[in-house]
């Protein structure tokens, strides 16, 4: 297994520019969750889906979007780009959102810088 | 409010030390707490987990303690190697869902030669 993947690597955007970032599960895991960490904070969380065709807010939001057609991909959509949105975004999966199997498995990041 | 906090921020400690990692929460209701690894540009990966009734758990040279009763977690590494060199996250879980962990800041540990 693969595990989770993220693409792209890195990434550098203008101001007002969008893109999506690729996440793609191969362990048939229902939940699914964007991330970003910021220097010296702990991850936050964006947005989370417990399965195809259902997506949550997190904690923060704003400025982005997701959407879940299938079970192994949960891509985030980032419109009109910000400085503030320069950051680490890590996209994870579980097989549940809690108990003992919801050890959740995260990909290597994307870095996102925004000028 | 719910907050998980670590100390110390970061750690230097010659190879083959031991050292211990301290998280203390403020999380209520409480299910489990888990530690995780991240390495320099990787994603964190999951070391232990912890429920309510558990106050110790082991995997290799890491053993996790919990102490539910004053909402403290302690990581103790033993003989540490030139590979620990990274980021340890402490997650407590509230209820179950995916919108109630909490993360803290982490720890970053270096070890050097």
């Amino acid at each position: 297994n693969a595990g989770v993947t993220q693409t792209p690597k890195f990434r550098i955007l203008k101001i007002g520019q969008s893109m999506t970032l690729q996440c793609t599960q191969d362990m048939n895991h229902n939940y699914m969750y964007w991330y970003r960490q910021d220097p010296g904070m702990g991850l936050k969380l964006i947005y989370y889906s417990v399965g195809a065709g259902i997506t949550d807010k997190g904690e923060v939001p704003n400025g982005y979007n997701v959407s879940r057609s299938t079970t192994e991909d949960f891509p985030l959509r980032l419109e009109l780009a910000a400085p503030s949105q320069t950051s680490v975004y890590f996209c994870a999966s579980s097989y549940s959102g809690g108990g003992t199997r919801e050890t959740q498995y995260f990909g290597p990041g994307t870095r996102l810088l925004v000028l | 409010k719910n907050q998980v906090e670590q100390s110390p921020q970061s750690l230097i400690i010659l190879e083959g030390k031991n050292c211990t990692l301290q998280c203390n929460y403020t999380v209520s209701p409480f299910s489990n707490l888990r530690w995780y690894k991240q390495d320099t540009g990787r994603g964190p990966v999951s070391l232990t987990i912890m429920t309510f009734s558990e106050n110790t758990k082991s995997n290799g040279r890491y053993t996790a303690t919990l102490d539910a009763d004053t909402k403290q977690s302690s990581l103790h590494i033993t003989a540490s190697q030139l590979s620990d060199s990274a980021s340890y996250i402490c997650v407590v879980r509230g209820q179950t869902g995916a919108n109630n962990l909490f993360f803290g800041t982490g720890t970053r540990l270096t070890v050097i030669p």
